[in-house]
């Protein structure tokens, strides 16, 4: 079956360091979204990507979706002490099934 | 506009026991997913209803049912208890193909 692995599993930066985590799935998506999940909290939408190569912008924030359609990338330049989470890719086959990558934790030392 | 709303928000359970817990969705979402989240295994998606029927379904045990009704409210049944259940089970709400949207969740605890 369908699987979409995260790495790293766990990230610690310094706050104003970048951090970068990567997607990857198993089989051809069809869209990929991204969540953030505070400690304690649920899962939050951060970003849908769609298309073959597509870049997008929030902020401080840029995701990337691969030209294979099959990884991902989230990159927060100059994180914040507010940055940190668990950081989560899931992405669908087409079937509005949406399989969730293992998380990045991140953790910003001040 | 009110967010997806889980109740009970906690629960404790015996082994052999069966429990059903209850998502409401944001008004005019009619898709409604589940999802169990443990430490070590982190989101595993559970089943998706939209319109009343279970359009997708991920690789749990028979014991895991659900079922949604005509206001989109969904439930979910877990039948004959394990330790293993032990987990904080999130339903989110969403228009078809858009961003999913979670409720706070249900933390069950097998004892």
């Amino acid at each position: 079956g369908q699987q979409v692995m995260q790495i790293p599993q766990y990230q610690h930066v310094q706050e104003g360091e970048d951090f970068t985590t990567y997607c990857n799935s198993s089989t051809t998506l069809s869209n990929i979204q991204w969540y953030k999940q505070r400690p304690g909290g649920h899962p939050v939408f951060l970003i849908q990507l769609v298309k073959s190569g597509e870049v997008k912008k929030q902020k401080r924030l840029t995701f990337q979706f691969g030209e294979a359609k099959k990884n991902s990338s989230l990159h927060i330049t100059a994180t914040q002490t507010t940055d940190v989470g668990t950081y989560f890719c899931a992405g669908s086959s087409g079937t509005y099934k949406y399989i969730f990558g293992t998380g990045t934790r991140l953790k910003v030392l001040a | 506009k009110a967010g997806v709303t889980q109740t009970p928000r906690y629960l404790i359970k015996t082994r052999g026991q069966q429990v059903t817990l209850s998502c409401s969705p944001i008004s005019g979402h009619r898709s409604v997913s589940w999802y169990q989240q443990t430490p070590g295994q982190g989101l595993q998606f559970l089943f998706e209803y939209f319109s009343e029927t279970q359009r997708n379904k991920g690789n749990f045990p028979g014991r895991f049912s659900g079922r949604q009704f005509s206001n989109s409210r969904s439930e979910m049944n877990v039948s004959t208890l394990e330790l293993g259940d032990s987990a904080l089970y999130l339903c989110a709400s969403s228009l078809e193909g858009g961003p999913q949207h979670f409720g706070d969740g249900t933390r069950l605890s097998i004892l």
